[in-house]
């Protein structure tokens, strides 16, 4: 089925060790964002891009970096991970005029 | 001050009651969208609305852009229908990229 698969669903860290997310879409969408959802706040924007070879960060990206190598995949990388990191992140894509947006299932990081 | 905010924050109804849930907020838009998540789950795009109404099955979402306010309808409520129902607002251009900022989402709960 057409849209959003980010991989791994669930994953436990311990303070310092590092990971990727991986987002991939098969809508052709030009543009596609990570977001973070904490308890008790709405989805922050982590990092977003424009197309192939872009990206720019967002509201939260301390501590965060993202690779756009192909147009179907956005990388989330934690390099040291801390335990205020710990949420459930999301990516989502769309295209440039804002239709079609569409989420992936989550990832949900704990880090200890 | 967020520049989303939802009404009411929980909201408990009995099976077939009317449902309406409000979004107000201060900035310049593009779009709005209604998203709704359900526990432990991905988030769906329900509407994406610019202007006036939209209805699709048991759902309606109207927007005023001149009074920034946004509600969603629900009628002849079901216990399926509960959910965390989340509205984002696409800022408008200069500088906007497609992200959008959320609502803190409202909880409902629907009972038979």
């Amino acid at each position: 089925n057409a849209g959003v698969t980010q991989t791994p669903k669930f994953r436990v860290l311990k303070t310092g060790q590092s990971m990727t997310l991986l987002c991939a879409q098969d809508m052709n969408h030009e543009y596609m964002y990570w977001y973070r959802q904490d308890p008790g706040m709405g989805l922050r924007l982590i990092h977003y891009s424009v197309g192939e070879g872009t990206t720019a960060k967002g509201e939260v990206p301390d501590g965060y970096n993202v690779s756009r190598l192909k147009k179907q995949n956005f990388l989330l990388g934690l390099e040291s991970a801390a335990p205020s990191q710990t949420s459930v992140y999301f990516c989502a894509s769309s295209y440039p005029t804002g239709d079609g947006y569409t989420f992936g299932s989550g990832t949900r990081l704990t880090v200890v | 001050k967020n520049e989303v905010e939802q009404s009411p924050q929980n909201l408990t109804a009995q099976e077939g009651e009317f449902i309406t849930i409000n979004c107000s907020y201060s900035v310049g838009i593009s779009a709005l969208h209604w998203l709704q998540q359900h526990p432990g789950g991905g988030i769906v795009s329900l509407f994406m609305l610019s202007s006036g109404k939209k209805k699709h099955g048991r759902l309606i979402a109207t927007i005023n852009i001149q009074e920034k306010h946004s509600s969603l309808h629900i009628t002849a409520s079901h216990p399926r229908d509960s959910a965390v129902y989340i509205c984002a607002v696409r800022p408008n251009a200069g500088g906007s990229q497609g992200n959008l900022i959320f609502g803190k989402g409202t909880k409902l709960s629907v009972k038979p």
